[in-house]
């Protein structure tokens, strides 16, 4: 048990769809974050939100959506996709967005594969 | 934007061997992270680097903080079976920082342990 839980754990979706990927943590956290993880490459960020708000949008497409209500979930939207963005999309937690030995806490992803 | 070359990208190790892996980068970095993804999770902090030089253990896991602050190397003694999965390291150019999206991962080393 992770204290970050993501569902569904896998999803496959035809580029005309529209789904959304859901992330709730149960650590008391202030941030979380989207992540995109493709095999051999670096993780690279996507969102950032610190207290609801977002702070940091990495150059996503707008085809991804992300929503935060409240700090404990986060949602990611996605409607007409690429074949490319089949990955693994990883959320995390932290106590805050930048403060000294505030760890990432991860979710198990959700491996999305878009046919 | 900060790259890490983490290296060797795979390896293949019977148990009971130590393993070695290291990430360097042309930028210097003053905080050092390791994760592990085992299969179908998500990363989990091992070990955080906040000082050049500094030496720190997790058990049978040691990772050092490269004097330039420009790299760092994780070692792992008398493998088991469960160390499978994907090491990554991570670094931040903040004292301290372990979040936030100043955080750089490597391309991770996948570690294959034969009983």
């Amino acid at each position: 048990e992770t204290g970050v839980t993501q569902t569904p754990r896998h999803l496959v979706m035809g580029m005309t769809n529209k789904k959304s990927l859901k992330c709730e943590q149960h650590l008391g956290h202030n941030a979380m974050y989207w992540y995109k993880q493709s095999a051999k490459k670096p993780l690279e960020l996507m969102f950032v939100y610190n207290f609801k708000e977002q702070t940091e949008n990495n150059s996503v497409p707008s085809r991804f959506s992300p929503e935060c209500p409240n700090s404990s979930h986060l949602f990611l939207h996605l409607h007409t996709l690429q074949p490319e963005d089949s990955a693994l999309y990883l959320c995390a937690s932290s106590q805050d967005p930048g403060g000294y030995n505030s760890p990432l806490h991860f979710g198990n992803g959700t491996r999305l594969t878009v046919t | 934007g900060q790259q890490l070359n983490q290296s060797p990208q795979s390896m293949f190790i019977q148990e009971g061997e130590d393993v070695s892996m290291n990430c360097t980068s042309s930028s210097i970095f003053n905080t050092w992270l390791w994760y592990k993804q085992d299969p179908g999770e998500g990363p989990v902090l091992l070990i955080a680097l906040y000082k050049a030089g500094e030496l720190t253990s997790n058990g049978r896991l040691t990772a050092q903080f490269g004097i330039t602050r420009k790299d760092s190397f994780l070692n792992i003694s008398a493998s088991i079976p469960s160390d499978v999965g994907i090491y990554f390291c991570a670094g931040h150019p903040n004292a301290g920082g372990t979040s936030y999206g100043k955080l750089t991962f490597g391309q991770g080393t996948i570690l294959t342990v034969h009983p």
